[in-house]
C-alpha cells in the first residue's frame, strides 16, 4: 500500500532557530513530492515540488531535499519566524502507470515561540 | 482571481439533516476533489472528479454524494448528517496531471450535533 509517513508529529522551537521535518514514503512508481504549508484555519498552500532527478530545492528560508533511493525527503526551515507556525504536509504523486490521486502525509505541526 | 471558493465557512447541523457544501473554481481546472481533515488524521479524500460528468470515490466516501455538471462547480452533499461527520472540509482543484499543484479553498467547519 502506498504510504507517506511524516515525523515528528509536532515540534516546538524558539524563534530564530532552525528545524528539519521528515517525510518517508513507500509510494511507487514515484513521480514527484510536494510540501504544503497549512496555516491555522486556512487551506494548504504549495511550498515546493521535488521531482525524481532533483536533490535540493529552496524557496526562501525553506529548503527541501529528496533522496529517491532511500525514499526520504526533508524540509529544512532556517531562522524560523513566528509566521512559520503551521502544519507542513508532504504529498507524493505516482508516475505513469499508477493512480493520478496523490498520497498525503498526516502533517507535522510546527509551533514557533518568541 | 478568486481561485477556489467554498461556502459556507461554518455550519452547524442536527443529526439527520442534509446539506450541500458548495465549491467553485475559476481556473478552468479539470480535477476537483473534496477532503475532510480531522485531528491527527490529516487530509482524507472523500470524492473526486476528473471533469464534468465524471466523479469517483476516494478513501472515505460513505455518507457523501457529489456531482459535477460544470467544470467550475463541485458540490458535496451530506445525505443524513451524523456526529462522525463533524470535521473541516476542504475542496481543491488542479490541472489533471501527476503532481500538479492543488489549490485549496478556505475550508468549511461543520459540526453535527
Amino acid at each position: 500500500k502506498n504510504q507517506v509517513e511524516q515525523s515528528p508529529q509536532s515540534l516546538i522551537i524558539l524563534e530564530g532557530k532552525n528545524c528539519t521535518l521528515q517525510c518517508n514514503y513507500t509510494v511507487s512508481p514515484f513521480s514527484n513530492l510536494r510540501w504544503y504549508k497549512q496555516d491555522t484555519g486556512r487551506g494548504p498552500v504549495s511550498l515546493t515540488i521535488m521531482t525524481f532527478s532533483e536533490n535540493t530545492k529552496s524557496n526562501g528560508r525553506y529548503t527541501a531535499t529528496l533522496d529517491a533511493d532511500t525514499k526520504q525527503s526533508s524540509l529544512h526551515i532556517t531562522a524560523s519566524q513566528l509566521s512559520d507556525s503551521a502544519s507542513y504536509i508532504c504529498v507524493v504523486s505516482l508516475a505513469s502507470g499508477g493512480s493520478y490521486i496523490p498520497t498525503f502525509g498526516r502533517g507535522t505541526s510546527l509551533i514557533v515561540h518568541p | 482571481n478568486a481561485g477556489v471558493t467554498q461556502t459556507p465557512k461554518f455550519q452547524v447541523l442536527k443529526t439527520g439533516q442534509s446539506m450541500t457544501l458548495q465549491c467553485a473554481q475559476d481556473m478552468n481546472h479539470e480535477y476537483m476533489s473534496w477532503y475532510r481533515q480531522d485531528p491527527g488524521m490529516g487530509l482524507r479524500l472523500i470524492h473526486y472528479s476528473v471533469g464534468a460528468g465524471i466523479t469517483d470515490q476516494g478513501e472515505v466516501p460513505n455518507g457523501y454524494n457529489v456531482s459535477r455538471s460544470t467544470t467550475e462547480d463541485f458540490p458535496l452533499r451530506l445525505l443524513s448528517a451524523a456526529p462522525s461527520q463533524t470535521s473541516v472540509y476542504f475542496c481543491a482543484s488542479s490541472y489533471y496531471d501527476r503532481g500538479n499543484e492543488a489549490f485549496f479553498g478556505q475550508g468549511t467547519r461543520l459540526t453535527v450535533v
